[in-house]
C-alpha cells in the first residue's frame, strides 16, 4: 500500500461546478496535510494546509479531513479553467516528522 | 520576499558528465529539501537538512549523488558521473519546520536531460 494515495484521473469537472479531489494516507500518526497545484511544466505551489479534523475554507477552496478515516480531501468551488492542474496530497511523515510523502496527483480538467 | 531561487534552470548534459544544480531556500527557513519529479516515479525526495546539516539522505539514489549546503543560505546537487536515467526534474524546497506548520515552498525546478 502507498503511503499517500489519489485518484491519478483526469477528473474532468464543467466550469462552475464542484471540483473534488481525495487522498488517503496510511500513517495514523500524521499531523500535518497539505494540497499543492501543479501546472504544466511549473513547480507546485502550496494552495492549503490543514493540521486537524474539519473543514477548512480559504476562498473558494476548501480542504476536508478526517483522521480516523485517514483522508483528506480538496473542494475546488465555482472551478474555473485557470484552475485545469495536476493536484498533489502531501502529508508529514511520521518517521520523520519534516519530511513530506506525496502523492502521485490528480489532473483536474475544467472543461469551458 | 523572493522564493525559493534554482540555477540552472534548464541543463543538458551528456552521459559521464558531472552535473551541479543550486538552490537559494526563503531567508529564515531552517529547512531545505532537494526533490526529484519523474512521471513513472512522481516527487521523490532525495535529501534534507536541518540548519545546514544533512538530515536524511536516504532518498539519494546511489554515490553518484552528493548535496551540500555550506551556509544558510546556498545548498548543491551534484551528480558526478550523470546516466540518462538521470533526466528529471529537480527541485528545492524550503520550510521552517513542522513545529511551525511545516510549509514547504518550492523553486521553479532544474530540468536535467543527460544524453
Amino acid at each position: 500500500q502507498k503511503e499517500v494515495e489519489q485518484n491519478s484521473g483526469p477528473l474532468s469537472v464543467p466550469e462552475g461546478a464542484i471540483a473534488s479531489l481525495n487522498c488517503t494516507y496510511s500513517d495514523r500518526g500524521s499531523q500535518s496535510f497539505f494540497w499543492y497545484r501543479q501546472y504544466s511544466g511549473k513547480s507546485p505551489e502550496l494552495i492549503m494546509s490543514i493540521y486537524s479534523n474539519g473543514d477548512k475554507e480559504d476562498g473558494r477552496f476548501t480542504a476536508q479531513l478526517n483522521k480516523a478515516s485517514q483522508y483528506v480531501s480538496l473542494l475546488i468551488r465555482d472551478s474555473q479553467p485557470s484552475d485545469s492542474a495536476t493536484y498533489l496530497c502531501a502529508v508529514n511523515s511520521i518517521q520523520g516528522a519534516q519530511k513530506l510523502v506525496f502523492g502521485q496527483g490528480t489532473r483536474l480538467t475544467i472543461n469551458p | 520576499d523572493a522564493g525559493v531561487i534554482q540555477s540552472p534552470r534548464h541543463e543538458v548534459t551528456e552521459m559521464g558528465q558531472e552535473v551541479t544544480l543550486r538552490c537559494k531556500p526563503i531567508s529564515g527557513h531552517d529547512y531545505l529539501f532537494w526533490y526529484r519529479q519523474t512521471m513513472m516515479r512522481g516527487l521523490e525526495l532525495l535529501i534534507y537538512f536541518n540548519n545546514n546539516v544533512p538530515i536524511d539522505d536516504s532518498g539519494m539514489p546511489e554515490d553518484r549523488f552528493s548535496a551540500k549546503m555550506p551556509n544558510a543560505s546556498f545548498s548543491t546537487l551534484k551528480i558526478q558521473p550523470s546516466e540518462p536515467r538521470d533526466s528529471a526534474v529537480y527541485f528545492c524546497a524550503s520550510s521552517l519546520g513542522q513545529d511551525r506548520g511545516g510549509k514547504q515552498y518550492f523553486g521553479p525546478g532544474t530540468r536535467l536531460t543527460v544524453t
